[in-house]
């Protein structure tokens, strides 16, 4: 069956840590993948897009990276700051789809100080 | 704030009942997307409009039916209300094609 997987445990991690959140997906040919952002109660909001093709992108102090043959994205945030507690989703399009967003259920971060 | 727009904000009714929830996309964007987000199914993709027409169709029950206007704002109508169909409700929208999308503030129904 198609599955994506990111950790359902929340992630705790101290300010200025790097944070790496994980997506694992299985029966997908995915074209591209993204990161949101979501805080509770509110809509998600786009952090990062990677292509299929594209090994790594950045911005500022993220970063995500792409590899199709282990069929995972990850997602790392530098010198973590509380307030980029939050929950952070992937979510992946297919080739033959590219409208349809399949997201994640999310994984939980908490930066403490 | 994202520029995508939602109302109503709350929405209260009973099983049985018909709503309708609105979505303006953001200025220039052509595609809407409507998700559901409710604790134990995460955020489910439900359909998408570009310039008018449907483009892609998830998993949305043939209660619920969308639709997109000439002035590119979108319905979302949710008919025969079930208990399970309390959720937060998304709109998003995007200029199309691969692209990031932009979600409003959503509209949470409760259906007692």
């Amino acid at each position: 069956s198609q599955k994506i997987e990111q950790n359902s445990e929340a992630l705790n991690i101290q300010e200025g840590k790097t944070a790496t959140l994980t997506c694992n997906y299985t029966n997908y040919s995915p074209a591209y993948l993204q990161w949101y952002r979501q805080d509770p109660g509110r809509g998600p909001v786009f952090l990062l897009l990677i292509r299929e093709n594209e090994k790594e992108k950045r911005k500022e102090r993220l970063k995500v990276t792409f590899d199709t043959t282990l069929k995972q994205s990850l997602f790392h945030i530098t010198a973590s700051q509380p307030a980029d507690s939050a929950t952070y989703l992937c979510a992946l399009s297919q080739m033959y789809n590219t409208d349809k967003l399949i997201f994640g259920t999310g994984t939980r971060l908490q930066v403490f100080p | 704030d994202s520029g995508v727009t939602q109302t109503p904000k709350h929405l209260i009714t009973a099983t049985g009942q018909r709503v309708t929830l609105r979505c303006s996309p953001r200025s220039g964007d052509l595609s809407v997307y409507w998700y559901q987000q409710s604790l134990d199914q995460g955020l489910q993709f439900l359909i998408q409009y570009y310039n008018g027409e449907e483009r892609a169709k998830g998993n949305i029950l043939e209660r619920f039916s969308a639709q997109q206007f000439p002035d590119l704002h979108s319905e979302l109508n949710l008919s025969s209300l079930e208990l399970g169909d309390s959720a937060l409700y998304f709109c998003a929208s995007s200029v199309g094609g691969l692209n990031e999308q932009f979600f409003g503030p959503g509209t949470r129904l409760t259906v007692l």
